[in-house]
């Protein structure tokens, strides 16, 4: 069973703060996706990469970086964390070449205060 | 730049009918994938039907049908028979065929059915 793993459900993070979202998937995806989803917006593209070591930005990169030091594992980085990055960030990750749909994570509902 | 437009922000639907949710799309690409997901309350995104741009036959997955217009740019989900269980986020997404390097999303619809 395709698998894609966000390592935490909720967070609750204070103003300022490193925040570390991790996302592994275990299907040996080459492209893989943060997103953020707010009511009315749909979702939003942060970051993605298409290799190792990779990526690119997204609609929406201000005030987050990412990593990708393992072909599995996407992470998203908030260098400090503010109100407005409360959020759900959903990972994603997709076969490139392929027709077929991408996979997501659970989701992490991120909370700042 | 792509762009995935759905103009329905919210739906009602009476259990046992049909409904069409909208979706547009604007795209300089030749070669193109279309994608819609249901996401119910619990936030997993569920991925339900898939049309390729060269894909002369629209797609079907069981009370799933894609309404591909590629002239209009247009790729309407139609759900026939709703059940109560449809009730959730929809959203249409799209990506380039080949490369899969950004993958976009129209903002979505939430669908009510009625018992």
């Amino acid at each position: 069973d395709v698998k894609v793993t966000q390592s935490s459900r909720y967070l609750v993070k204070r103003t300022g703060e490193k925040v570390f979202l991790e996302c592994v998937q275990d299907m040996d995806h080459e492209n893989m996706f943060w997103y953020r989803q707010d009511p009315g917006l749909g979702l939003r593209l942060i970051y993605f990469s298409y290799d190792v070591k990779m990526k690119e930005k997204g609609d929406i990169p201000e005030g987050y970086s990412v990593s990708r030091e393992k072909k599995e594992r996407f992470s998203l980085i908030l260098e400090s964390a503010s109100t407005n990055q409360t959020s759900m960030y959903l990972c994603a990750s997709i076969q490139r070449h392929k027709n077929t749909e991408a996979f997501f994570g659970q989701g992490t509902r991120l909370t700042v205060v | 730049a792509q762009k995935i437009t759905q103009t329905q922000p919210g739906m009602f639907v009476q259990e046992k009918e049909a409904v069409t949710l909208d979706c547009t799309y604007d795209t300089s690409d030749q070669s193109y994938g279309l994608f819609w997901y249901k996401q119910p309350s619990s936030g997993e995104m569920i991925f339900l039907i898939y049309q390729g741009s060269y894909d002369e036959q629209n797609a079907t997955e069981g009370r799933y049908s894609l309404n591909f217009q590629k002239a209009r740019k247009s790729a309407n989900l139609v759900i026939s028979a709703s059940q109560l269980g449809d009730s959730a986020m929809y959203f249409c997404a799209m990506g380039g065929l080949y490369n899969f390097n950004k993958f976009y999303f129209g903002s979505g619809t939430k669908l009510n059915v009625k018992p």
